[in-house]
């Protein structure tokens, strides 16, 4: 079974600093993917990142980057120059074995002008 | 992108009555679909995978005869929540793949969100 665990249930940031969202997570197949969505108050799942199990590089989309240490199992989101329009419940997945993605908790990011 | 439709939006019931949510990919054939339920404040639960022509696997503590499932075309999945109660209000979304496999992202719909009275 796959488990993701986000232990930061909220963070705040002053706007234009960076802040790392810290994700971790556990799993017997050696085959999986990471992922970061992020929720706005409105509901909708936006996509951020992406990281394979086998991608040697850390993954980047613009702003966002994903810290990816293998070894420690984490996978934690960088955000590099944080924008009012950043404050959002951030979620940390896993995609591994039967192709389901199960979520962590989340982190509620506050951006602060 | 690939774009996940979900109708309706915002849905209102009496307790007791049946409720149909629609899942549609509107630019790519899902296979696969995946719907979720999420409660104020929480996570995304993994309620079921939807299977194109063939029955839902459910995750366990998930009601099937509760939470009907039926993808009866590669563009469409369904919810129905039967018999529904104050209990099942909750924001629920549907997700999909383009193709098999990871391929970076899973497409969502833009939930829909139950009020049960």
């Amino acid at each position: 079974a796959q488990k993701i665990t986000q232990t930061q249930p909220g963070m705040f940031v002053q706007e234009k600093e960076a802040v790392t969202l810290d994700c971790t997570y556990d799993t017997s197949d050696p085959s999986y993917g990471l992922f970061w969505y992020k929720q706005p108050s409105s509901g909708e799942m936006i996509f951020l990142i992406y990281q394979g199990s086998y991608d040697q590089q850390n993954a980047t989309e613009g702003r966002y980057s994903l810290n990816f240490q293998k070894a420690r199992k984490s996978a934690n989101l960088v955000i590099s120059a944080s924008q009012l329009g950043d404050s959002a419940m951030y979620f940390c997945a896993i995609e591994a074995g039967g192709f389901k993605t199960i979520f962590g908790a989340g982190t509620r990011l506050f951006v602060k002008a | 992108g690939a774009v996940v439709s979900q109708h309706p939006s915002w849905v209102i019931c009496k307790s007791g009555t049946s409720v149909k949510i629609e899942c549609r990919s509107l630019d790519f054939q899902a296979t696969t679909m995946f719907w979720y339920r999420q409660f104020p404040k929480q996570s995304l639960m993994l309620m079921a995978t939807s299977n194109e022509g063939s029955k839902a696997t459910y995750e366990q503590g998930v009601e099937k005869d509760k939470f009907l499932i039926n993808h009866a075309s590669l563009t469409l999945s369904t919810l129905t929540v039967t018999s529904a109660h104050p209990e099942d209000s909750s924001f629920y979304i549907c997700s999909a793949r383009s193709t098999g496999g990871f391929t970076g992202e899973l497409f969502f719909g833009e939930g829909s969100r139950l009020t049960v009275l």
